[in-house]
């Protein structure tokens, strides 16, 4: 079974500075995918990044990237130049092979300071 | 392009009566998904199903819980005889194919009185 872990349950940021979540993961397969979902008041789930745990390049999107350590079992997701915009919740997720069964973290509250 | 929708948004249940959640997918989008958010945790997989068909329900309650995705029509979710634990926001997500990223609804909030 999957597990994944995100051990800060509150973070917070002052806008325009840079902003690491961590996630931990634990799985048994070679071939699967992780993601960060952002969660903001709406409640509307949004992807933020994906990563293929085949490919050895961090994945980025504009101001949001990952540091993917897979030996280490390890996802975190960087935030640079954070805008007031950014605050939500943020989960970390793990999917198997066909990634159709996701496997979420608790999350991580994340607050943007003006 | 519309997202997935579901409706109602918002839905209230008495104890012992039955819940109806629908999730209509994006279009061209054949694999539908349903996540449990209880307060205060991440989003729980319930059950994934293709038109027609359910692919993995190994994540829905044996008793009470059924889910369908017709040829015609949304996908449901059906709780009957519902109970205080059943109160949680639920998810619908579909996918254009079983690899393919998840993209999620704004979800139902069942509250059970």
């Amino acid at each position: 079974a999957q597990t994944v872990t995100q051990s800060q349950p509150e973070m917070s940021v002052q806008e325009a500075e840079t902003v690491t979540l961590s996630c931990t993961y634990d799985t048994s397969e070679s071939d699967y995918y992780l993601f960060w979902y952002k969660q903001p008041p709406s409640r509307q789930m949004i992807l933020v990044i994906r990563q293929e745990a085949y490919k050895q390049q961090n994945a980025t999107e504009n101001r949001f990237s990952v540091n993917f350590q897979k030996a280490a079992k390890s996802f975190s997701l960087k935030i640079s130049d954070s805008q007031l915009g950014d605050a939500a919740m943020y989960f970390c997720a793990h999917g198997g092979g066909s990634a159709r069964q996701l496997t979420f973290g608790s999350g991580t509250q994340l607050t943007v300071l003006p | 392009n519309a997202g997935v929708m579901q409706n109602p948004r918002h839905l209230v249940r008495r104890r012992g009566q039955e819940a109806r959640l629908r999730c209509s997918p994006m279009k061209g989008h054949s694999h539908v998904y349903w996540y449990r958010q209880l307060p205060e945790e991440g989003l729980k997989f319930m059950v994934y199903l293709q038109k027609e068909n359910i692919i993995d329900e190994s994540g829905m309650p044996k008793e009470r819980f059924s889910a369908e995705f017709p040829k015609e029509g949304p996908s449901i979710l059906r709780i009957q005889q519902v109970v205080r634990g059943d109160s949680a926001a639920y998810f619908c997500a579909s996918s254009p194919q079983e690899d393919s990223p998840l993209h999620f609804g704004n979800g139902t909030r069942l509250t059970v009185t």
